[in-house]
């Protein structure tokens, strides 16, 4: 069975620059989650998804977007790239909304800003 | 907001055991996550609880305290492939999510 995938796996951007990182659930699970690892830190939560709909978004700038698609899938959204945005994202899938169900997290993608 | 607290690095020695200690603040608890998480590498799931007490599952135990806001991931007979990040998540129930909220991890160095 495919567990969560992420792509691509590495990425370098410059500055200003426009990227969109994609993930897969688990077959079966509606609901993704993305998520936002700075070195040396824990994972921050960005947005939640089920069923096509934004469930949820933390503390992030407008410049962060992300949408779902009909097979569940989902992509992530980034603008104007910082310095600061150079982290671990992380998708994690779930297979509903609520609060019975755990994550699974993919391997995320590593992005460098520079 | 919400709070979470661990300790920043732990040493021990292989076939020892070691604690790891998380305090945590939250307005909408919802359940308690410990995961693994090597270096570059997914978080792994290794345990979870909602109410009070111990689970434990093989090596690894969790307790929970809701009353007093605290967990520990207990890590039993350890082995060198247990050197890793853990990670103390709890879920929070918002207006219209369900979304972990991480400590900053605590990284376990197991020596020979």
């Amino acid at each position: 069975d495919a567990g969560v995938t992420q792509s691509p796996t590495h990425l370098i951007k410059t500055r200003g620059q426009h990227v969109t990182l994609r993930c897969s659930p688990i077959s079966g699970h509606k609901s993704v989650s993305w998520y936002q690892q700075v070195l040396g830190q824990g994972p921050q939560f960005i947005f939640q998804y089920y069923e096509k709909e934004e469930r949820g978004r933390g503390n992030f700038p407008d410049r962060f977007s992300a949408r779902q698609f009909p097979n569940y899938s989902s992509e992530l959204n980034v603008n104007a790239l910082l310095l600061g945005d150079s982290a671990l994202y992380l998708c994690a899938s779930s297979l509903e909304w609520g609060a019975s169900y755990g994550y699974t997290f993919g391997s995320g993608t590593r992005l460098t800003v520079v | 907001g919400q709070n979470i607290d661990q300790p920043t690095e732990m040493t021990a020695t292989e076939g020892a055991i070691v604690q790891i200690n998380c305090t945590y603040q939250t307005s909408g608890f919802n359940g308690l996550f410990w995961y693994q998480q090597h270096a570059g590498e997914a978080p792994t799931f290794l345990s979870y609880n909602v109410l009070d007490g111990l689970e434990e599952k093989g090596r690894f135990s969790s307790f929970l305290s809701r009353s007093k806001g605290y967990s520990y991931l207990l890590l039993k007979e350890l082995q060198m492939k247990d050197s890793a990040s853990y990670l103390c998540a709890v879920r929070d129930r918002g207006s219209n999510d369900y979304k972990l909220s991480f400590g900053a991890g605590t990284t376990v160095t197991v020596r020979a």
